[in-house]
């Protein structure tokens, strides 16, 4: 089974510019997550999506991120623009169903650099 | 507030050695509990998950308890592996809610 995609792996970029992730989840998998992890923290939260539509996003900075999830497949994340503190690991994570039981599944990541 | 404490910070021990890493939470009501074990440069993987009535769960050399009445879980590793270096992350559900902590960055000695 193929796991959680992810690209790119790593970007770099200077702020105020814009940048895009994008993630394609385990097939079949209803429930997509992208994280924010910052060096030698736990992953945070950005927003969750149910099949197209998002179940949480409460902790998404909807001044400068959006996502999306067009078809209920892929989705990508989008920083419009960057800042110096948006520098991190953005994880995208995939689970069956949304329910607290299910395992979610983790793909590589990408690392972004904000100089 | 909902919380999840992992202890220590970082961990070294030598290869072969036993270690225990510790997961405090506050999360309050508790779905779950799960261990993740994140590689450097990966994304996490699953370990363990744990309901509120299981007491221990053991994944080969990975072992994880709970105690839901001190609220306390603990992730133990037994003869380490080089293998093991990685970050340790305790994750805390409750309904809907994923809370996880800053995790246990563990590095194994040859």
């Amino acid at each position: 089974e193929a796991g959680v995609a992810q690209s790119p792996r790593y970007k770099i970029i200077e702020k105020r510019q814009s940048v895009a992730f994008w993630c394609n989840p385990i097939s079949g998998h209803a429930t997509l997550y992208w994280y924010q992890q910052i060096l030698g923290q736990g992953p945070k939260l950005l927003i969750q999506f149910q099949n197209n539509g998002v179940v949480d996003d409460s902790q998404l900075p909807k001044d400068r991120f959006s996502a999306e999830r067009l078809k209920g497949v892929d989705s990508t994340l989008k920083i419009q623009p960057a800042k110096l503190e948006d520098s991190a690991v953005y994880l995208c994570a995939s689970s069956l169903w949304a329910s607290g039981g299910d395992e979610q599944f983790f793909g590589p990541g990408t690392r972004l650099t904000v100089l | 507030k909902n919380q999840v404490e992992q202890s220590p910070q970082s961990l070294i021990i030598l290869e072969g050695k036993n270690c225990t890493l510790q997961c405090n939470y506050t999360v309050s009501p508790f779905s779950n509990l799960r261990w993740y074990k994140q590689d450097t440069g990966r994304g996490p993987v699953s370990l363990t998950i744990m309901t509120f009535s299981e007491n221990t769960k053991s994944n080969g050399r990975y072992t994880a308890t709970l105690d839901a009445d001190t609220k306390q879980s603990s992730l133990h590793i037994t003869a380490s592996q080089l293998s093991d270096s990685a970050s340790y992350i305790c994750v805390v559900l409750r309904d809907d809610k994923i809370i996880f902590g800053k995790g246990t960055r563990l590095h194994i000695l040859p």
